[in-house]
């Protein structure tokens, strides 16, 4: 069995400040982690991804997260954030027992606020 | 562009009807999925096909069936519908099941009046 909780379905930051989006996930067999973004009206798009080397992951426009296995977490940070950041936010987890489909968490939408 | 295409777009029909969803994979990519976005559900994993198989099974109801064809295009068919199938159905693929990408379309939008 594998799932993700997402911590906050809304999270409001200044432009300029730390975007933390947190994640925790279970999976019963080392899993790969995800965090899709989905600005209104689009489809979702990749933001990085762990598949069991660095832990620590880089991804598109300043994103990145640290998979941390005692903690069970891949939080979501970038240093500061833009406007442009606003959006629905995914953490999505997946192994070999699911046949390598992605379980989502309920999302988080991220506010930046002028 | 994630390079995955559904069609159509947009879809509004009625209580009881059918309803075929189309989705293109990215070129070269074996393995499709489906998934439901509703607000209430959040975004449900359906099904997965791998190379004209089903390979993996989600919250798909039995009024919902898939098929994945030797062009490797898959559809999604609804039946019977409700009014609370009314969501945003994702297309996705990759090219292997193996910690691979999934790369998603831009959705159809279902609503059931």
């Amino acid at each position: 069995a594998q799932s993700v909780t997402q911590l906050g379905s809304h999270v409001s930051v200044s432009e300029g400040a730390l975007v933390l989006l947190r994640c925790n996930y279970s999976s019963s067999v080392p899993p790969y982690l995800f965090w899709y973004v989905q600005y209104p009206n689009q489809g979702l798009q990749l933001l990085l991804k762990y598949t069991s080397a660095a832990t620590l992951v880089k991804g598109i426009n300043g994103f990145e997260a640290e998979f941390k296995k005692s903690e069970t977490s891949f939080h979501l940070t970038k240093p500061s954030a833009h406007m442009s950041d606003a959006a629905e936010y995914f953490c999505a987890v997946s192994n070999q027992d699911s046949g390598y489909a992605l379980n989502f968490g309920k999302g988080t939408s991220l506010l930046v606020t002028p | 562009d994630s390079g995955v295409t559904q069609t159509p777009k947009h879809l509004i029909t009625a209580t009881g009807q059918r309803v075929t969803l189309r989705c293109s994979p990215r070129s070269g990519d074996l393995s499709v999925y489906w998934y439901q976005q509703s607000l209430d559900q959040g975004l449900q994993f359906l099904i997965q096909y791998y190379n004209g198989e089903e390979r993996a099974k989600g919250n798909i109801l039995e009024r919902f069936s898939a098929q994945q064809f030797p062009d490797l295009h898959s559809e999604l068919n609804l039946s019977s519908l409700e009014l609370g199938d009314s969501a945003l159905y994702f297309c996705a693929s990759s090219g292997s099941f193996s910690g691979n990408t999934i790369y998603f379309g831009e959705g159809s939008w279902l609503t059931v009046v």
